[in-house]
């Protein structure tokens, strides 16, 4: 079983702060990383799949990175709607193991 | 528009089994496998297994073998996740998501909403 390791396990930051969460798999994935992001009380929302291709409807303030064993999500320029908590899931094999996710506040 | 609908929140004592649904709505059903996670109060997302929708088949995560069995129905579009010998740790809410493959990778791309399952004698 692949090991999914994020950090931070949460954070505070501004609006219009660049912040970055980073991913890293326990063996090499590839580019087989997506990144999700749940609201309180909502089912997890797709961003970027396969390492960095930003999912329809996204904003372009999000990005994702990197291949092999470590990855980055990144938000150019934080605002108030992007409260929640991020994860990473690596789909490389089963089982599809998520990140223990991070957890993004206003400051 | 794809949705997933899943079946309304249950109760259940330990010991006891449950059967959660996922109507699936707004493609070809049997195009795409489905996914099942879970979620315990206030903490991360574990992975539960696959169906093969077209087939039947499944994958379960280690931790769940013998205890979870996914199912399909291509005449309703509709797949089910069982879960038996429910203890206290099994409370949590459990989601199917779709499977979208491309040629360059895999990924879940449509959720249903949640099932809130509770586990209470």
């Amino acid at each position: 079983e692949i090991q999914m390791t994020q950090s931070p396990s949460s954070l505070s930051a501004s609006v219009g702060d660049r912040v970055t969460i980073t991913c890293r798999a326990s063996l090499g994935i590839r580019s087989h990383l997506t990144w999700f992001q749940q609201r309180l009380g909502n089912a997890p929302k797709l961003l970027i799949f396969g390492a960095s291709n930003l999912q329809s409807g996204v904003p372009s303030r999000f990005s994702g990175s990197g291949s092999g064993t470590d990855f980055t999500l990144t938000i150019s320029s934080l605002q108030p709607e992007d409260i929640a908590t991020y994860y990473c899931q690596q789909t490389y094999s089963t089982p599809w193991t998520f990140g223990q996710g991070t957890r993004v506040e206003i400051k | 528009q794809v949705q997933l609908e899943q079946s309304g929140a249950e109760v259940k004592t330990p010991g006891a089994s449950v059967k959660v649904s996922c109507k699936t709505l707004g493609y070809t059903f049997s195009t795409y496998y489905v996914h099942w996670v879970r979620q315990a109060p206030g903490q991360g997302l574990e992975w539960l297994g696959v169906i093969n929708t077209s087939r039947g088949t499944a994958t379960y995560a280690q931790t769940f073998q013998g205890r979870v069995t996914m199912t399909s129905d291509t005449s309703t579009s509709t797949v089910y996740m069982e879960l038996s010998s429910l203890r206290s740790d099994d409370t949590a809410m459990y989601f199917c998501a779709r499977r979208m493959a491309t040629i360059d990778t895999k990924y879940l791309d449509y959720w249903g909403q949640g099932t809130l399952i509770t586990v209470s004698s």
